[in-house]
Order: C-alpha cells, then structure tokens, then sequence
C-alpha cells in the first residue's frame, strides 16, 4: 500500500472555493474516500468512492479524480466547514486502509 | 438512530493488556464490516484494523499484527480490540468505525476511547 501526501493546510475566504488535494501511486487504482473531522469530534464521511456524496452531506462538498491525485472541492465553504480533512483508500489486493496525512481548512 | 459507542480505554503501563468495546445499535450489526482507527495526540489517522461482518476474516496494520485482536459478538451488537504488550506509541484516541456496503467508505463512527500507555 503507498502512502498519501496532502498539504498540511489551506485556507479559504468565507463564500470562496477551495480544492483539497491528495496524491498518491494507488489512487491511480482504487477510489479515495474523504473524512471531516472537527476538533474534538469524530471523523464524518463526506466523499466516498471518488465522488459520491452520503445523505446529510451539503452539495457544496465534491470529489473528483487524475492520475494520481484525488480532489475534495468546497464550493462556497461556510465557516462551519472549518475542519481537517482526510483522504483515505482501501487497498482491496491486501485488505488495507491507508489514510492520508490531513488538510486543515481554515475559513477566513 | 444508528449509533456506536466505544468503551474500555483508560491509562495502562507499558507491556500490559487492554480490551476495547464497541457497542452498536441502530443497524444490523451483523451485516458490516468494522473497523478499528486511531489517533495519537495531535496527529492523523490510522487505520488500526478491519473484521469482516461474518468474523469470517481480519485484518491488521503491520504495527499492531501480533499484538493486537480484533473480535466481534453479533449476539450481542459488539466489535472489541484485545490489545496486549502495549507500547507508548499506542497512546491515541480509539475510533470504532462501520464500513459501508460496497466498500463505501467508512461511514459511521463512534466518539472514541482514548488509551494512554503511560509508565
């Protein structure tokens, strides 16, 4: 399983767009999942598979795909948005989960 | 409502053992798959280990594999983790987790239960 690389941080002015990346080799292969995670909450799905977005998730959150590199997108991020967010993949030849290194979102 | 709720954490000393719970209502346990994650003070997750929803197979990250045990009762709605010759380095917020059909995505979550491995 390889590992996956995210900005430690990004921020965005509040009505902004802002793009959330993750790279890695196996993403080539399998989809990314995306997790929010507030400070001192547990981790919430937002993307799963790439771009699918669970009941309760705002359209604001989307996902997307290339090459190596998966995208979380906020399209007019709202201050509650305001969190980190994590990339994970599931690498289905081992059965092994890997998560990626964090984005934290800061809403200006 | 769907609902996960991890027990058993606490302060242990180095070597010693520990067993996590992890109580599920609200959904029929026995058809998931469920996880263990983790996080340590100030840092990412981790994905700790997987059980498929029949205990028919488990499967571990390498730094746990012979020490850790991932279990579950589909009697009684319940995922444990057996953790034994616990190291400084297993200090972390524990997180139950359900993996959605299909493989999408790990889509519920407990709150939590923090193990500090402390001397």
């Amino acid at each position: 399983s390889s590992e996956l690389t995210q900005d430690p941080a990004v921020s965005v002015a509040l009505g902004q767009t802002v793009r959330i990346t993750c790279q890695g080799d196996s993403l080539r292969t399998f989809y990314a999942n995306w997790y929010q995670q507030k400070p001192g909450q547990a981790p919430v799905l937002v993307i799963f598979r790439k771009n699918n977005r669970p009941s309760g998730i705002p359209d604001r959150f989307s996902g997307s795909s290339s090459g190596n590199t998966a995208s979380l997108t906020i399209t007019g991020a709202q201050a509650e948005d305001e969190a980190d967010y994590y990339c994970n993949y599931r690498d289905s030849s081992v059965n092994h989960y890997v998560f990626g290194s964090g984005t934290r979102v800061t809403v200006l | 409502q769907v609902r996960l709720v991890e027990s058993g954490g606490g302060v242990v000393q180095p070597g010693r053992s520990l067993r996590l719970s992890c109580a599920a209502s609200g959904f029929t346990f026995s058809n998931y798959g469920m996880h263990w994650v983790r996080q340590a003070p100030g840092k990412g997750l981790e994905w700790v280990a997987l059980m498929w929803y029949d205990a028919s197979n488990n499967f571990y990250t390498d730094s746990v594999r012979g020490r850790f045990t991932i279990s579950r009762d589909n009697s009684k709605n319940t995922l444990y983790l057996h953790m034994r010759s616990l190291r400084a380095e297993d200090t972390a917020v524990y997180y139950c987790a359900r993996e959605g059909h299909s493989n999408n995505g790990m889509d519920v979550w407990g709150q939590g239960t923090t193990v500090t491995v402390s001397s």
